[in-house]
């Protein structure tokens, strides 16, 4: 199976402020990459896919980037709707896998 | 407007076997590239996949879980089904589906449902 590794497992930001989450897998995935947000008590929305395209409706300070092993989530100024969980996910082989996920949280 | 909703039935025992249902509306899976996946997520932890089937009834298990699950459908009636056999306490999660969608050849989960939480305790 495909490990992803995610970090950090927790995050704490201030409104406005730009952050990244990073994804790293153990092997080459070639961009299948997707990235999910998760808030308390409900079903993960897709945010990205194919490492670096917004899903529609998606806010623009939302994107992806990366390659090979490694991608990574920015969020280019916190909004207080961004707290949540996020999830990354790979789709390259089966089993699809996720990782651990971090917890994002404002100031 | 793509929707899903998973049903289930709440609590059972160790050894029984977990039957979910997931009605859909917005698409059907007699449709080419459509497909229905099942995760489930333990409360306080992560994501795990656990099954695929597809408009072409090609299907997709999560090997961890050995021969445990059946994924089917039931195009007419737009809904996906996961049987889950010899439940113990570690199935206790919540269970969703999604519909697995297709750009640029690129496989997602882009619509979930809003989960169903299914308790395995004697």
């Amino acid at each position: 199976d495909i490990q992803m590794t995610q970090s950090p497992a927790s995050l704490s930001a201030s409104l406005g402020e730009t952050i990244s989450i990073e994804c790293l897998a153990s092997e080459g995935i070639s961009s299948y990459l997707a990235w999910y947000q998760q808030k308390p008590g409900k079903s993960p929305q897709l945010l990205i896919y194919g490492a670096n395209s917004l899903q529609a409706g998606v806010p623009s300070r939302f994107s992806g980037s990366g390659s090979g092993t490694q991608y990574s989530l920015k969020i280019s100024s916190m909004q207080p709707e961004d707290e949540g969980d996020y999830f990354c996910q790979q789709s390259y082989k089966f089993p699809y896998t996720f990782g651990a996920g971090t917890k994002l949280e404002l100031k | 407007q793509v929707t899903l909703k998973e049903s289930g039935p709440g609590i059972l025992q160790p050894s029984q076997t977990l039957s979910l249902t997931c009605t859909f509306s917005g698409f059907s899976l007699s449709t080419y590239g459509m497909g229905v996946g099942w995760i489930r997520q333990p409360s306080g932890k992560g994501l795990e996949w656990l099954a695929n089937i597809w408009w072409d009834d090609d299907k997709y298990y999560n090997p961890s879980l050995k021969n445990r699950l059946t994924i089917s459908k039931d195009t007419s009636n737009n809904q996906a089904f996961l049987k889950i056999t010899n439940v113990d306490t570690a199935d206790t999660a919540t269970y969703y589906c999604a519909r697995i969608g297709t750009i640029a050849a690129i496989l997602l989960f882009d619509y979930w449902g809003q989960g169903v939480m299914v308790t395995v305790s004697s």
